[in-house]
């Protein structure tokens, strides 16, 4: 079945890194790709999304590139805040277009 | 006009209990989530409601779980006979039309199972 694996937390940072945090997918067909970040006592908050081949999703400062030949959907940032520390999750939706399967969630800690 | 809401935001109960979970969805949004996470974990998917069916729950763990959605808008978690196990925070999320589209989380229901 459809699955997401993304890189293992906790990543500590100084504020200003460059940030990456993997993803890869598995899934038949054309996924539509997400991001989304949960903040310290928040809901789940929608980062990004790119919905076919080669598209960018960007928000925050933060860019995903949906890259097919290699089934990922990397997650950048050039200069990370403080404020940029939560959990950030990967997910797609895959042939059901309307399940999200999700990664287990990737802890950032920026420090100042 | 606001966002997903969840009632209660935090529930203790004791093994063998019966609870409810409800979700407001987003105004005008016709389909309605209900995931499940645990600690350390993604979301996992429970059910599917499209307006006031239920158009896919295979993600129930069993038939202890039970959700409903009689109008097309608010929707209720039931779950019989609570297990230490069914600890975890249930979360609720709405969507415009359910084709693909964005979508919207309320902030969940942390359950404890005693």
């Amino acid at each position: 079945g459809d699955s997401v694996t993304q890189m293992e937390g906790p990543v500590t940072l100084s504020e200003e890194a460059f940030l990456t945090i993997n993803c890869t997918y598995t899934a038949t067909g054309y996924p539509s790709l997400f991001w989304y970040v949960q903040y310290p006592g928040e809901g789940l908050q929608l980062l990004l999304k790119a919905t076919k081949a080669d598209d960018k999703g960007s928000n925050k400062g933060f860019e995903a590139t949906y890259r097919k030949e290699t089934t990922s959907f990397h997650l950048e940032k050039g200069s990370v805040q403080v404020s940029d520390s939560a959990v950030y999750f990967c997910a797609c939706i895959g042939h059901s277009n309307y399940q999200l399967i999700w990664g287990a969630g990737t802890k950032l800690i920026i420090k100042p | 006009g606001a966002g997903v809401s969840q009632t209660p935001s935090n529930k203790v109960t004791e093994k063998g209990k019966y609870v409810e979970l409800r979700c407001d969805p987003i105004s005008g949004h016709t389909a309605l989530y209900w995931y499940r996470q645990s600690l350390g974990q993604g979301p996992e998917f429970l059910i599917y409601f499209q307006g006031t069916g239920a158009a896919d729950d295979s993600g129930l763990p069993n038939d202890r779980f039970f959700a409903v959605r009689p109008e097309g808008s608010v929707s209720t978690l039931k779950i019989q006979r609570t297990e230490r196990g069914d600890s975890a925070v249930y979360l609720c999320a709405s969507s415009y039309s359910g084709d693909g589209d964005e979508q919207f989380f309320g902030p969940g229901t942390r359950l404890t199972v005693l």
